[in-house]
């Protein structure tokens, strides 16, 4: 079972359109986050959610929404997509001060 | 806020040769400290971690790095690579003064190993 699943591994769309991306974690973690890796590889955080609840929210446009249903999964809302995320998003689990647990990464094309 | 800084960017090395990759972070405190790496097309995978304890943790892979407190740095080390060590390697640290439980990363160090 993977530990860190997020859907989907590949997107392509268009400037101006409205996407999901969806992770899910088996671990039991209280805590996940969203992080963008431009074509620099640096790695940014953007969200993190613990038990639900919305705790780091970095300088992002307010075009992303995250949504967390439960603790187990935290989802990723982009409306009007720009040129300029394109990235590779990876959503990643922990618990406390542990490791984070990574998921495979979503990378988005925006043309 | 805490921040995490990687010195070398690139670095290319021969097999067998010995790397040491630099990681300081900003502020004090209980820290936990992290080093992840990333193969070409992958996701993130955790190298070795530091909690408490020995100073010198030892990980996957025959990587190993040592926390030095006064330093505020966590370096990265292995006494000789493979070809296969070639990846992005990022620091991160938890905890700390203004860190709380945000994983910060460093910028990245791309390492190429030749053979």
């Amino acid at each position: 079972d993977t530990a860190v699943s997020q859907t989907p591994k590949y997107l392509v769309t268009q400037m101006g359109n409205d996407k999901s991306i969806k992770c899910e974690q088996n671990l039991g973690h209280d805590t996940m986050y969203w992080y963008k890796q431009d074509s620099k590889k640096f790695l940014k955080i953007m969200f993190s959610y613990n038990n639900k609840e919305l705790i780091i929210n970095e300088t992002v446009p307010n075009r992303f929404s995250p949504k967390s249903p439960d603790k187990a999964h935290l989802n990723l809302h982009i409306n009007s997509l720009e040129l300029g995320d394109s990235a590779v998003y990876f959503c990643a689990s922990s618990s406390g001060l542990s490791q984070a647990f990574f998921g495979q990464g979503t990378r988005l094309t925006v043309v | 806020a805490q921040s995490v800084s990687q010195h070398n960017h690139h670095v290319i090395l021969s097999e067998a040769a010995s790397l040491e990759l630099g990681c300081n972070y900003s502020y004090g405190g209980t820290v936990n400290l992290f080093w992840y790496v990333q193969y070409p097309g992958q996701h993130l995978q955790l190298l070795l971690k530091y909690f408490s304890g020995d100073p010198l943790v030892k990980g996957i892979k025959g990587f190993e790095a040592e926390f030095i407190k006064s330093k505020f740095s966590f370096n990265l080390r292995k006494p000789s690579v493979q070809w296969s060590d070639t990846a992005e390697y990022f620091c991160a640290v938890k905890g700390g003064t203004g860190g709380g439980n945000k994983l910060t990363f460093g910028t990245g160090t791309q390492l190429k190993v030749e053979l």
